[in-house]
């Protein structure tokens, strides 16, 4: 079955700094989603690839989904504290838009001010 | 706010009872899926309701079992409850059909099995 693997599993930066947040598969993505989650909440709505090749970007970050669909990367410019939080990537089982997704387990970032 | 409602908040109930998970999904969305997120984790499929039926399963045993009313909110029954069914339950909609778009995620229901 496929499998989503996020690296890295926790990042501490600095408030101002940049980083990036990846999400590989071993198999074709159709529909990579990226979400945010406060701890215990639900989870929010950031950004949807569906292209090879694709980026949408959403004030300071800006996701991108590879040529060949199997790797995906989250970046954030200039974090600030209110991009603390965990990241999550899923992605469509199977090989159309049908909204039963997979997860990846997460990435939890925290932001020193 | 995504428009998607849960009840309750947080729940505990003990080994062998049974529970009802509640989601409202937003206005104008028909499909509802449901996911299981135990701590540290990512959240893992349970099940799809569109139009009333099951569409698509998880790898989730014949006790978790839900239903999806008219107006689209949908419930999630969980029965013979056991320790391992401690997680955050999240509902998600999605607008009109099988392809439709963006889910978008409720607030979750805390479950707690002692």
């Amino acid at each position: 079955s496929q499998e989503l693997e996020q690296s890295p599993q926790s990042l501490i930066v600095q408030e101002g700094k940049n980083l990036t947040i990846n999400c590989t598969s071993s198999k074709t993505l159709y529909g990579l989603y990226w979400y945010k989650q406060k701890y215990g909440e639900g989870l929010i709505f950031l950004m949807m690839l569906q292209k090879g090749g694709e980026e949408k970007s959403h004030e300071k970050i800006t996701a991108k989904l590879d040529e060949k669909k199997q790797q995906s990367s989250l970046h954030i410019t200039a974090s600030q504290p209110s991009h603390a939080g965990i990241y999550l990537c899923g992605a469509d089982i199977g090989s159309s838009n049908t909204g039963k997704l997979i997860f990846g387990q997460g990435t939890t970032l925290q932001v020193k001010p | 706010e995504t428009g998607v409602t849960q009840s309750p908040t947080h729940l505990i109930k003990t080994r062998g009872q049974q529970v009802t998970l509640r989601c409202s999904s937003q206005s104008g969305h028909n499909t509802v899926s449901w996911y299981q997120q135990a701590l540290g984790q990512g959240p893992q499929f349970i099940f799809q309701y569109y139009r009333e039926e099951e569409n698509g399963r998880g790898n989730f045993p014949p006790r978790f079992s839900g239903l999806q009313f008219p107006n689209y909110s949908s419930e999630l029954n969980v029965n013979a409850l056991e320790l391992d069914d401690s997680a955050l339950y999240l509902c998600a909609s999605r607008p009109s059909g099988l392809a439709g778009g963006t889910q978008y995620f409720g607030p979750g229901t805390r479950l707690t099995v002692l």
